[in-house]
């Protein structure tokens, strides 16, 4: 597609399970990044990704988050045992480089009962 | 450390008439600024954005003014339609060299008919 595309749409879970959000980026974007979205808030980065590498996982809440991008275009974002603090909706943007303009996904509603 | 924030969480406008969005932040090392617009459901999408080298960019029937004296951004609408209702984020990208975007809490702007 023409833009950055994010499954599953919504995730429910039960508490202390594992979870994986998924992330296409635009085509040819070597940079990547999530953020979290609590109601009523703006977006909290979590982790950037140039090409295949965590350039920046400063935002990461805890080790219980994880997120890769092997190939240099889809990453993943993974949550380990999760807690009823990390329903949020979970947002994924690219751009096409260092300084270039961050388009946002549709997001991932993640809800932890 | 830095902060990006908004002066009020609503406004309300009549159809047609134009609107102002202000925001303000507190690190004068900051350099580029985003405003994105989140209708419900959906991710942040990028309306315009505006470097510290000026003190307004115009886009389609938006203009953003930066005042760097007092730190200080504003996102203005002309002739506002419905579909303008949304929230507004300003958003600054991290001055110190990471690519990280910082958000505001967002102001929900409603379009009265």
């Amino acid at each position: 597609g023409a833009g950055v595309s994010q499954t599953p749409s919504n995730k429910v879970t039960e508490k202390g399970k594992y979870v994986e959000l998924r992330c296409d980026p635009i085509s040819g974007h070597t940079a990547l990044y999530w953020y979290r979205q609590s109601l009523g808030q703006g977006p909290e980065f979590l982790i950037y990704f140039q090409g295949t590498g965590a350039a920046d996982d400063s935002g990461l809440p805890n080790d219980r988050f994880f997120a890769v991008r092997p190939e240099g275009s889809v990453s993943t974002l993974k949550i380990q045992r999760t807690e009823r603090g990390d329903s949020a909706v979970y947002l994924c943007a690219s751009s096409p480089g260092r300084g270039g303009t961050q388009y946002f996904g549709p997001g991932t509603r993640l809800l932890v009962l | 450390g830095e902060s990006v924030g908004l002066h009020l969480p609503t406004l309300s406008v009549q159809e047609g008439d134009n609107s102002i969005i202000n925001c303000a932040y507190s690190n004068s090392a900051s350099d580029y600024f985003i405003w994105y617009k989140q209708e419900s459901g959906k991710g942040p999408q990028f309306i315009i954005d505006i470097r510290s080298n000026m003190d307004k960019r115009q886009g389609q029937r938006v203009t953003v003014l930066l005042n760097k004296t007092v730190k200080h951004l504003s996102l203005q609408i002309a002739a506002t339609q419905p579909g303008d209702s949304a929230v507004y984020f300003c958003a600054e990208i991290d001055p110190f060299g990471n690519e990280k975007l910082t958000f505001g809490t967002g102001t929900r702007l409603t379009i009265i008919p």
